[in-house]
């Protein structure tokens, strides 16, 4: 059973850092591309940053380029998000999601629960 | 940026009735590479439908995706209780993806 568990959300203050990991099971990790997707309080769906199975290549929305890096360890089978220069509305949950191909980003076949990452002073 | 619109914001129907969903693109989505997933409240989304028709894994043959080009449908043959929920299409056509802003079938 393919499964994905987000952890490291939190309360920081604007300007502040935070990572956040996603520990995979029940697939060849590094066989699929990643995702990140977050989902502000009451609002819809935010494509944040993708990775290629390979970690060689990466994707990011314009709202997060230049502060949020998305890296992955396949050792640990585990995915990253390193999120910078924290400000109020990177305020969401925060989803990692299964692509379903390896390179570059298509759609999310697994999504694990989110963790909640809210940024305030 | 690919944007989707999705019509109408909300959409109230009984059980049994059927539901017609809009999602339109800002621009052709090439290969009609178009998703929809359900979301249901305090729950992470669920794939239904990609490549704009093909139905996802496990996914009841009362959902079904149309469209092509900029204008795409996700239609609910019959709504279950179980249907009511936030539905979201996304595109992957890019690799900047984007997602619409979803539309909410609720019980009338």
């Amino acid at each position: 059973e393919v499964q994905m568990l987000e952890s490291g959300g939190g309360l920081v203050q604007p300007g502040g850092s935070l990572r956040l990991s996603c520990a995979a099971s029940g697939f060849t990790f590094n066989t699929y591309a990643m995702n990140w997707v977050r989902q502000a309080p009451g609002k819809g769906l935010e494509w944040v940053s993708a990775i290629s199975a390979s970690g060689g290549s990466t994707y990011y929305a314009d709202s997060v380029k230049g502060r949020f890096t998305i890296y992955r360890d396949t050792s640990k089978n585990t995915l990253y998000l390193q999120m910078n220069n924290l400000r109020a509305d990177d305020t969401a949950v925060y989803f990692c999601a299964k692509d379903v191909r390896g390179v570059i980003p298509y759609y999310f076949d697994s999504w694990g629960q989110g963790t909640l990452v809210t940024v305030s002073s | 940026e690919i944007v989707l619109t999705q019509s109408p914001g909300t959409l109230s129907l009984s059980p049994g009735e059927r539901a017609t969903l809009s999602c339109r693109a800002s621009q052709s989505v090439s290969n009609n590479y178009l998703a929809w997933y359900q979301q249901k409240p305090g729950q992470a989304p669920r794939l239904l439908i990609y490549d704009a028709s093909s139905r996802a894994t496990g996914i009841p043959d009362r959902f079904s995706g149309s469209g092509s080009g900029t204008d795409f449908t996700l239609t609910i043959s019959r709504l279950e209780p179980e249907d009511f929920a936030v539905y979201y299409c996304q595109q992957y056509g890019r690799s900047l993806l984007t997602f619409g802003g979803g539309t909410k079938v609720e019980i009338k």
